[in-house]
């Protein structure tokens, strides 16, 4: 059975820091990995789908890496502003139509 | 805009009084979802719909059922809410995947079920 994990919980940093936020998944077959945005009482955006065959994908100052074979993948976002506060969440894709989602990355950005 | 639409963003109930909430989508998908979410929870898939094909993850309790009358309406009906029942949730949408397997998932707003 499939069971995502993101690590830390919660983060907090100074406004204009780099930082990495991880997703660690138990079962390497996948079909695709995303992130998402969610804000306080609010749905879900998409930042970023990584396909299983890539290692990689871009969006202005989001990158998303993922290693299959080792079961994660990493947010990098970098000069972080006070606007990207939200909680992240990656979901794997396990089958078709079916997605498992971690329990988010808590993240504030101080001004 | 295109977009996924919930009502109403907020719901109380009682104790196993039957609600219903209500997804409408301007996207044109095929496919529609429904996930709970508890505070501070991942979100869970209850159910999926491939056009009027219904698909229930195996663990969703029977308490839960959906209808999907045409492509633009989906609508979740919980029978007897109980307190555990409370939660946030969310409809998405999705193109056919098997021809379009890097699609995403758009994310209505929520609707906040609030069980008295």
């Amino acid at each position: 059975k499939q069971e995502v994990t993101q690590i830390p919980a919660a983060l907090s940093v100074p406004e204009g820091e780099n930082l990495v936020l991880n997703c660690s998944f138990t079962d390497s077959a996948i079909y695709n990995l995303q992130w998402f945005r969610q804000d306080p009482g609010k749905g879900l955006t998409s930042l970023l789908l990584i396909q299983s065959s890539q290692r990689e994908q871009t969006s202005g100052r989001l990158n998303a890496s993922l290693d299959k074979s080792s079961g994660r993948s990493t947010l990098y976002i970098a000069a972080s502003q006070p606007g990207d506060s939200a909680t992240y969440l990656c979901a794997v894709s396990s089958g078709t139509y079916k997605y498992i989602f971690g329990t988010g990355t808590r993240l504030k950005v101080l001004a | 805009d295109a977009m996924v639409i919930q009502n109403p963003r907020y719901q109380v109930t009682q104790f196993g009084k039957p609600v219903t909430l209500s997804c409408s989508q301007t996207l044109n998908h095929n496919v529609m979802y429904w996930y709970q979410q508890k505070s501070s929870q991942a979100p869970k898939l209850l159910f999926h719909y491939y056009d009027k094909d219904f698909n229930n993850e195996a663990d969703t309790p029977d308490n839960f059922q959906s209808r999907r009358p045409n492509t633009s309406f989906c609508f979740l009906d919980i029978r007897s809410p109980g307190l555990g029942d409370a939660a946030m949730y969310l409809c998405a949408t999705s193109r056919d995947q098997t021809s379009l397997p890097t699609d995403t998932q758009y994310f209505g707003p929520g609707t906040r079920l609030t069980v008295l």
